[in-house]
Parts: structure tokens; sequence; C-alpha cells
């Protein structure tokens, strides 16, 4: 099955800095890379998504990276706001005979300090 | 609204009793999961349906059992709980599966067994 480890676990930084969480997977084939973000007490909900045929995507302070070689996609978060706060999940889904599935990173602990 | 519901939000059971977990969609989405993760932790998946009739475990080996019976709803049991089984229960959906389109999540349900 797909193995992914993310990096790094906590992560603080001050408001207006610029904020990277790194993901690296384990299945070649796979080729559909979300990111959640799940605030404290709240469910976990998508912000971007990027699929194996791009190998970046942007929507405004938030863009994805995907380096199929090396298998590993990051998140950027630029000009950090305290709403920005939250614990952060990259996933990668199983392949071959199960479409179905998505592995989960043990997650980023956002702070973003004001 | 088009979403995905779970009930109760909260849960305090004593040892032994028997539990089912309500989850519904009315997104109309065939694929639904189930996720336990203790807080600010990483999601492990327990179980997945592919749609009616259809069951399967998933990574994280669990006590419970689901059914599908219905394509909206994907309700979770444990006959006999345990303080071990602490923790929170997501409920997700998606509509072409994992390695296309994203997964929605519930509000969770918070379950205490003491």
């Amino acid at each position: 099955g797909e193995n992914v480890e993310q990096h790094p676990s906590t992560l603080s930084v001050q408001e207006g800095d610029s904020a990277v969480i790194k993901c690296t997977y384990s299945d070649s084939a796979s080729n559909y890379f979300p990111w959640y973000k799940q605030e404290l007490g709240k469910r976990p909900q998508l912000i971007i998504d990027i699929r194996s045929n791009v190998g970046e995507k942007k929507d405004q302070r938030i863009a994805v990276t995907l380096n199929k070689t090396a298998k590993h996609f990051s998140l950027h978060i630029t000009e950090t706001q305290p709403e920005d706060s939250a614990v952060y999940f990259c996933a990668a889904p199983e392949s071959g005979g199960s479409n179905y599935k998505l592995t989960f990173g043990k997650g980023t602990l956002l702070t973003v300090n004001p | 609204e088009a979403d995905i519901y779970q009930t109760p939000r909260y849960l305090v059971i004593g040892t032994g009793k028997k539990i089912t977990l309500e989850c519904s969609q009315t997104m109309g989405h065939d694929k639904m999961y189930w996720y336990q993760q203790d807080p600010g932790m990483e999601l492990h998946l327990i179980h997945y349906s592919y749609g009616v009739n259809s069951t399967e475990k998933g990574d994280l080996s669990s006590e419970s059992t689901v059914s599908r019976i219905r394509t909206e709803h994907f309700p979770l049991t444990l006959e006999s709980a345990r303080p071990s089984h602490t923790s929170q229960y997501l409920c997700a959906s998606s509509s072409l599966g994992a390695n296309n389109s994203p997964l929605h999540f519930g509000n969770g349900t918070r379950l205490t067994v003491t």
C-alpha cells in the first residue's frame, strides 16, 4: 500500500512569513494529491489538490508543487495570517486494484504568531 | 444544503454498551469512509464502501462493523464499547473515488467510553 511521510510535525512562523510543508509518497502510480486543513475542533477540509499531469497549482496565498520523479509534493503558504493556524494533512491514494482509499500523512501543526 | 451529517456529535457511554454512530450524506456520493482520529493526530481508515451492499475493512484494525443498505447512509456499530475505543470518528464521502476527487468529511463523533 501507499506510505506517506509528512514533515515537519510542527511549524511556527511569524505573521507574514511563508510556511512550507513537505510530503513524500511511495507508490509511483499515485496521481492525485490533496491537502486538508483541520482547525481545532473542526472537520478536515480540502484546501487545494493537484493531479500528476501538472507540476504546480496556485490558489491565492496557497500553492502546491509536485515532483513525480522524486515522489514528493509540498504545500506553500505565503503571507501567513493567524487564521492559517491549524493542522495540515497531505494525502495520496492507493493505486492498483483499489482506487478508493486515501492514505494521510501524520499532519503538521502550523502556528502563526501575530 | 448538500452535506455529510454525523450524529451524535458527542457521546459518553459505559463499558460494554452497544452503540451506533450515524452518518448520512445528501450529495449522492457512492464512496463512503470511516476514519478514526485522536485529537490533533493522524487519520486512520477503519472502513470504506464502494456502494450499496459493499463494505471493506481499512488499514487500521477495528472491532467496529459497518453496513451500507442505502447509498446515503453508512452507520458504524460497536457491539461492546471499551475505553480503548475512546476517540473521534470521522465519516467521509467522495463521488469518483479517492484518486480522482476529494473527500468531504462530516463534523465527527467524539466518543468517550468510561
